[in-house]
């Protein structure tokens, strides 16, 4: 079965720093990769995803993410980080040619710190 | 307006009672799923469903019970078996894959209902 980790619980950053936010993964056949945001009480919004080519897929408000097969990473990166970027950041993973489930990490609380 | 609701927003049950949180979604979608989720412990996959009729159980579908008698429906009843059913409870639905071109393959979210046990 698939899996995601999310290895820290939260990410401090300044404002205008660079926000990296990690995930690795495991799935049996070829992964589609997936960054979501949540804000409290709200459900997730979708930020980017990984399907094929380019290992650098860009998304929305600024963020960017890596796709490493060799390390099954898929890190979320923004060059600048925002006081309104402060939210929960879920990684997530399906393998589309096995069962089509949608595993979650347990998330990451980012806080940028004005 | 496209997309995927939930109701009611806030849900409580008391002890012993079956409680059906509703999951509406007008994206044309086959998949959709169920998710409950806790302070720390991320998304936990409750059951999910690929087609119409069709349903399987995630990692914790004890105490809960779904059904998908039509595509744009995946309604969750937690019933009096699950012991600690206080938890946001959030519904997507995605595409499944239709080809191997298919770029829309993001799950969509409703906005939550969250149940409380009183």
């Amino acid at each position: 079965a698939q899996s995601v980790a999310q290895p820290e619980d939260q990410v401090n950053v300044a404002e205008g720093n660079p926000l990296t936010v990690k995930c690795t993964y495991s799935v049996s056949g070829n992964p589609y990769l997936f960054w979501y945001v949540q804000y409290p009480n709200r459900g997730l919004q979708f930020l980017l995803k990984y399907i094929t080519g380019d290992n650098l897929v860009k998304g929305s408000y600024g963020f960017e993410a890596e796709f490493n097969k060799s390390q099954t990473s898929f890190h979320l990166k923004k060059p600048s980080a925002l006081v309104s970027d402060s939210a929960l950041y879920f990684c997530a993973v399906r393998d589309i040619y096995g069962n089509n489930r949608l595993a979650f990490g347990k998330g990451n609380q980012v806080v940028v710190i004005p | 307006d496209g997309g995927i609701t939930q109701s009611p927003k806030y849900l409580f049950r008391k002890e012993g009672q079956n409680v059906t949180l509703s999951c509406e979604q007008n994206l044309n979608h086959d998949a959709m799923y169920w998710y409950r989720q806790d302070p720390g412990q991320g998304l936990r996959l409750i059951y999910y469903s690929q087609i119409v009729n069709d349903f399987q159980k995630g990692d914790i579908a004890e105490g809960y019970s779904v059904s998908r008698e039509k595509k744009e429906s995946f309604p969750l009843t937690v019933t009096s078996a699950q012991k600690n059913p206080t938890a946001f409870y959030l519904c997507a639905s995605s595409q499944t894959r239709t080809g191997p071109d298919d770029m829309n393959t993001e799950a969509f979210f409703g906005q939550g209902t969250r149940l409380t046990v009183v």
